[in-house]
């Protein structure tokens, strides 16, 4: 697609559900990165992928918290007994190479997801 | 540890007003990169100015001016003659290579409001 595209743009769950977020990134693009955006703060960095692979996963918050991206394209983020603080926008960048510096990311709208 | 610190949480400017967003940065890192993303009220962010550390000549992009200057450690933001189409959260963000993975730390933001 012409740009990196997230569903559901929204997502509204219980406390302790299960939920799935999806990133299709900008077809070639090697790299991809998750993102988490905390109300009033800026997004902070989740994990990052090269090609299939986890290159990069320090910034997940727990072990709750895991994304695949079986054929090196589009990337699934999965979050298991969701909590409250799990409440954010969560954004996915892709770039063509690991040097995005270069490159440039393109980040897509994101997902907001709400744990009540 | 890298750090971002944007002080300005909230600027609010008469359109025409030049408006400026500071942006202060902590790295240990010799080589690093610096950025502004702009994120309007879509959710999408935006890049504006990518800059390395050995490059500290000002940069002017039709309305919008950077200033780095890594004896401050500062890399500061000017938009002339603001616009309402300007108003956003701008972010500021910093890169430093960890191998091949050019992860960002984002600031906190300046949400600028330009009033008509």
């Amino acid at each position: 697609g012409a740009g990196v595209s997230q569903t559901p743009s929204n997502k509204v769950t219980e406390k302790g559900k299960y939920v799935e977020l999806r990133c299709d990134p900008i077809s070639g693009h090697t790299a991809l990165y998750w993102y988490r955006q905390s109300l009033g703060q800026g997004p902070e960095f989740l994990i990052y992928f090269q090609g299939t692979g986890a290159a990069d996963d320090s910034g997940l918050p727990n072990d709750r918290f895991f994304a695949v991206r079986p054929e090196g394209s589009v990337s699934t983020l999965k979050i298991q007994r969701t909590e409250r603080g799990d409440s954010a926008v969560y954004l996915c960048a892709s770039s063509p190479l690991s040097r995005g510096v270069d490159y440039g990311y393109t980040f897509g709208s994101g997902t907001r997801l709400t744990v009540v | 540890a890298q750090k971002v610190t944007q002080a300005q949480t909230e600027i609010s400017v008469v359109e025409k007003e030049d408006v400026t967003l500071d942006c202060v940065y902590e790295t240990r890192d010799t080589t690093y990169y610096l950025f502004w993303y702009k994120q309007p009220p879509s959710g999408e962010l935006v890049f504006l100015i990518r800059r390395n550390s050995f490059d500290e000549q000002n940069e002017i992009s039709g309305r919008y001016s950077w200033n780095f200057q890594k004896s401050t450690s500062s890399f500061n933001f000017t938009i002339t003659a603001s616009q309402v189409v300007d108003s956003a959260v701008y972010f500021c963000a910093l890169s430093e290579p960890g191998g091949s993975n050019y992860k960002l730390t984002f600031g906190k933001g300046t949400l600028l409001t330009v009033n008509p």
